[in-house]
């Protein structure tokens, strides 16, 4: 079993839905957990870290984590052909000094 | 530019040369890390730096792949004796710990291997 799992996708949505991304973990103990943004040909950069049970909101973006069923989500309210991108789940694994990354799904907004 | 930055930014080389890249992180960030990254999968972590202690090496590097942060600053990568299968992004990332939940890591550019 992967430590982190993600569906590849691609997952395809209208511009102005709503997009779920999804992502689970391997290790209980885990308490850091991270999205990140990956644009093609770029490098990863954070846009949401959440370590409590629960939802995190920051602007359009919402982090949701159940640490019962080892389960990470994010949601994209108002989605933007500009959000198009590969969103990557990491799980930092106890410990505290490894982060460990998923493949990533592929996300597409249509205009 | 106070980001992380990678040099060079491409390199190709023919099989069974050396090859070196280097990190320069954020300034103020003690943790530095290096991943690897092919077309369609996440990054795969190599090896992580606290200040200049090499802490953890994947199990996943053979003896060709070393890596050292000499006095707590930049770090270097070297791969010797490349192989086609060496052939990817290699990604450095910095983050500070301060203790408690944290962990975010900020990346560089990147330096995209081609053996050839």
């Amino acid at each position: 079993q992967k430590e982190v799992e993600q569906n590849s996708g691609p997952l395809s949505v209208p511009e102005g839905a709503i997009a779920s991304l999804n992502c689970t973990y391997s290790d209980r103990v885990s308490q850091s957990f991270f999205w990140y943004r990956q644009y093609s040909g770029k490098s990863p950069e954070l846009i949401m870290s959440i370590y409590s049970n629960g939802d995190k909101e920051d602007g359009r973006f919402t982090a949701q984590l159940n640490k019962a069923s080892q389960y990470v989500s994010l949601l994209i309210r108002d989605s933007q052909p500009s959000d198009s991108a590969t969103y990557l789940c990491a799980v930092i694994l106890p410990g505290g000094f490894k982060t460990i990354f998923g493949a990533g799904t592929r996300l597409f907004v249509k205009a | 530019d106070t980001g992380v930055s990678q040099d060079p930014r491409h390199k190709i080389t023919k099989r069974g040369q050396n090859v070196t890249f280097r990190c320069d992180p954020i300034s103020e960030h003690n943790r530095l890390y290096w991943y690897r990254q092919t077309l369609g999968q996440g990054p795969e972590f190599l090896t992580y730096f606290q200040n200049e202690a090499q802490l953890e090496k994947s199990r996943l590097l053979s003896d060709r792949f070393s890596a050292e942060r000499p006095k707590g600053s930049f770090s270097t990568l070297e791969i010797q004796r490349t192989e086609q299968g060496d052939s990817a992004m290699y990604l450095c990332a910095s983050s500070l710990f301060s203790g408690g939940l944290t962990g975010e890591l900020f990346f560089g550019e990147g330096s995209r291997l081609t053996v050839l």
